[in-house]
């Protein structure tokens, strides 16, 4: 997978589930990580290897991925969870780590 | 608790080197690998490169290569980053992150706050 493609956008209200893209070639048969950055700040790791959350991190995040898709799932949206998200693999074809161009979620 | 701290960013003329500190410290250095990412203003990350737990393999964004070195000293506890013949496009935040294993295959578990280059024409 050479290149990562997210929606520059979402929008969701409080309380909603919103589910963020992340669309490469074969990503079914890569490992997906994914990072939240919150405005004026680094990001954070809140989910890796497709499904698994860091210690920490709120059972209300959670990733899947399968084809050509992989997913983030946030559960019952929270004003604080408005951030930029960006989904990421490692390439082993190419050796070189791989970012989305981000997916910005706006909570409504 | 781990802790990244990147030191060295400013403002630099175009053409000008420019080093990079990221000094690490509550977790064994030597067993991790580390990463560069930037971020330009206003867009989104970009992977810049890696360096093995012992410093000996590398790799690089494409673009990059030649022109930034990574280095890691496990005496220090210090991951760098050389940067000569910048450009106005390299301005950015540089955060320097922690891969989750000896490589730079696992997913980045810990970040630096950043530090911001930069580059004046």
């Amino acid at each position: 997978s050479s290149v990562l493609t997210q929606p520059p956008s979402v929008s969701v209200a409080p309380g909603q589930t919103a589910r963020i893209s992340c669309g490469g070639d074969n990503i079914g048969t890569q490992r997906v990580h994914w990072y939240q950055q919150v405005a004026g700040q680094a990001p954070v790791l809140v989910v890796h290897d497709d499904s698994d959350r860091p210690s920490g991190i709120p059972e209300r995040f959670s990733g899947s991925n399968s084809g050509s898709t992989a997913t983030l799932t946030i559960s019952g949206v929270e004003t604080g969870d408005e951030a930029d998200y960006y989904c990421q693999v490692w390439d082993d074809v190419t050796d070189h780590v791989l970012f989305g161009g981000g997916t910005k979620l706006t909570v409504l | 608790q781990v802790q990244l701290v990147e030191s060295g960013g400013g403002v630099v003329q175009a053409g000008r080197s420019l080093r990079l500190s990221c000094a690490a410290s509550g977790f064994r250095f030597s067993s991790y690998g580390m990463h560069w990412v930037r971020q330009a203003p206003g867009k989104g990350l970009e992977w810049v490169a890696v360096v093995w737990h012992d410093g000996k393999k590398k790799d690089y964004e494409d673009s990059l290569k030649g022109r930034f070195t990574i280095s890691k000293d496990n005496f220090r506890n210090t991951v760098y980053l050389q940067m000569n013949s910048l450009r106005a496009e390299d301005t950015a935040v540089y955060y320097c992150t922690r891969d989750g294993s000896t490589s730079g295959t696992y997913p980045m578990d810990y970040w630096g706050q950043g530090t911001l280059v930069t580059v004046s024409s």
